[in-house]
């Protein structure tokens, strides 16, 4: 069964420091792995979109990694900042189909 | 990258009323997409609409309950009759187009939120 795991589910963490959020697929056939920010009461935006073929890909200071062979992927937010809190979402498409993760809620407190 | 409009992008109805919710894109595209994002989850896929062609719907979605019109290549409707509180949910409109390094990626309006009473 296609599924995208995200953890942790929840995060807090002070502002100026660096994050790491993780997301597990299991997910075939593969395509794309990408990462949105969904502010509350918005819609997702696109952070990050990576193929098989690439191992990381930066968007300013969200850096994103893809390791094809654990199925596993990344998003690294450096010197965060108050604007960053929002939900981030890993999804991953399996050709016509987008498999979403149910997010990581990221809380930045000043 | 496409910029998306939705209206309302608020509402409150009453249980058994309906509600349309208008999407326009500032570009033509061919596949554009409805999802719903119940509070605290992630985005479920409602359906997918294509110019020209019926709209495909995902398991657990019909047609009945959710109608969607497709006139064009900028332009989408998604009706939600028949309201029930459960129906309480924001609502995105989607389409896929190109990034600047040339993927294709899925670009969402601000939503809908609709509360039913």
């Amino acid at each position: 069964k296609n599924q995208v795991e995200q953890n942790p589910q929840s995060l807090i963490i002070l502002e100026g420091k660096n994050c790491t959020l993780q997301c597990n697929y299991t997910v075939s056939p593969f395509s794309n792995l990408r990462w949105y920010k969904q502010d509350t009461g918005r819609g997702p935006v696109s952070l990050t979109i990576m193929t098989f073929s690439e191992n990381t890909k930066s968007n300013g200071r969200y850096t994103a990694t893809l390791d094809a062979d654990t199925k596993q992927s990344s998003l690294h937010i450096t010197a965060s900042q108050l604007s960053d809190s929002a939900s981030y979402i890993c999804v991953v498409s399996a050709g016509y189909q987008l498999i979403w993760g149910a997010g990581t809620k990221l809380i930045i407190k000043p | 990258s496409a910029v998306i409009s939705q209206k309302p992008s608020r509402d409150i109805c009453q249980r058994g009323t309906s509600l349309t919710i208008q999407c326009q894109v500032d570009s033509q595209v061919t596949m554009m997409f409805w999802y719903r994002q119940q509070p605290g989850q992630s985005l479920t896929l409602i359906a997918t609409a294509n110019q020209g062609s019926e709209a495909t719907y995902e398991s657990g979605f019909v047609i009945d309950k959710f109608p969607i019109s497709r006139p064009n290549l900028t332009f989408s409707t998604l009706t939600v009759s028949n309201l029930s509180p459960e129906d309480s949910s924001i609502y995105l409109c989607s389409v896929e187009d190109a990034t600047g390094d040339y993927q294709e990626t899925q670009y969402f309006g601000p939503g809908t939120r609709l509360l039913v009473l």
